[in-house]
């Protein structure tokens, strides 16, 4: 069964605007991920953050983590065509074992 | 680093044949797990390992599927009778903590 769940399952925006995905989880957890998917290819990690942090950057990814209402945001700023993929959160059940939500499809129209 | 190496990376069988999926790691990656890709089901956890060691198989849908991990650096699952409903991309991936995968490209699997 799947911890996290996506939303919006599709998203569609113009090149340069700002992409937001969520993601909701059903029990506690120790950390979060989100990972990327082009397609045809493997998942790439992206960023983790830890369930005692708030919010977390790397480059133009921002990651913010609300525990208390068990969701997750993944910002990503001035997009670009190359961020065209799926993004899929990623939580911990348990120890080193990651269950994945069914993901995001991220369009960027040029 | 080459990173983690799937083959074959596409498979083609007819239904009730045996099918052997590779697997190499990145080496001083203690953890290697195995997941399956459908549209229907997503990404689900199959098996994954701890310093070679089957840590939890629940994941794994029936008898007919199989792993194993001889040593740090190969992995192998393994269909057997295979079906058409097994077909799907699998994915392998490595980590040194249990967090941060790194995935192979996976090998597309086609039974007809």
């Amino acid at each position: 069964s799947q911890q996290g769940e996506e939303d919006p399952q599709a998203l569609s925006i113009q090149e340069g605007e700002n992409a937001t995905m969520n993601c909701s989880y059903k029990t506690s957890i120790n950390n979060l991920q989100w990972y990327r998917q082009n397609s045809g290819r493997g998942l790439v990690h992206l960023i983790l953050i830890r369930s005692n942090e708030r919010e977390k950057h790397s480059g133009r990814l921002r990651v913010t983590l609300d525990t208390s209402k068990k969701s997750s945001s993944l910002l990503i700023t001035a997009s670009r065509a190359a961020d065209t993929a799926s993004y899929f959160c990623a939580t911990d059940s348990s120890a080193s074992k990651i269950i994945f939500g069914s993901g995001t499809r991220l369009s960027i129209r040029p | 680093d080459a990173g983690v190496i799937q083959s074959p990376r596409h498979e083609v069988t007819e239904m009730g044949q045996e099918v052997t999926l590779r697997c190499k790691p990145i080496s001083g990656h203690d953890y290697l797990f195995w997941y399956r890709q459908t549209m229907m089901r997503g990404l689900e956890l199959l098996i994954y390992f701890n310093n070679n060691v089957p840590i939890d198989d629940s994941g794994m849908p029936e008898d007919r599927f199989s792993a194993k991990m001889p040593n740090a650096s190969f992995s192998t699952l393994k269909i057997q009778p295979s079906e058409p409903r097994d077909s799907a991309v699998y994915f392998c991936a490595s980590s040194p903590t249990g967090f941060g995968y790194t995935f192979g490209s996976g090998t597309r699997l086609t039974v007809v």
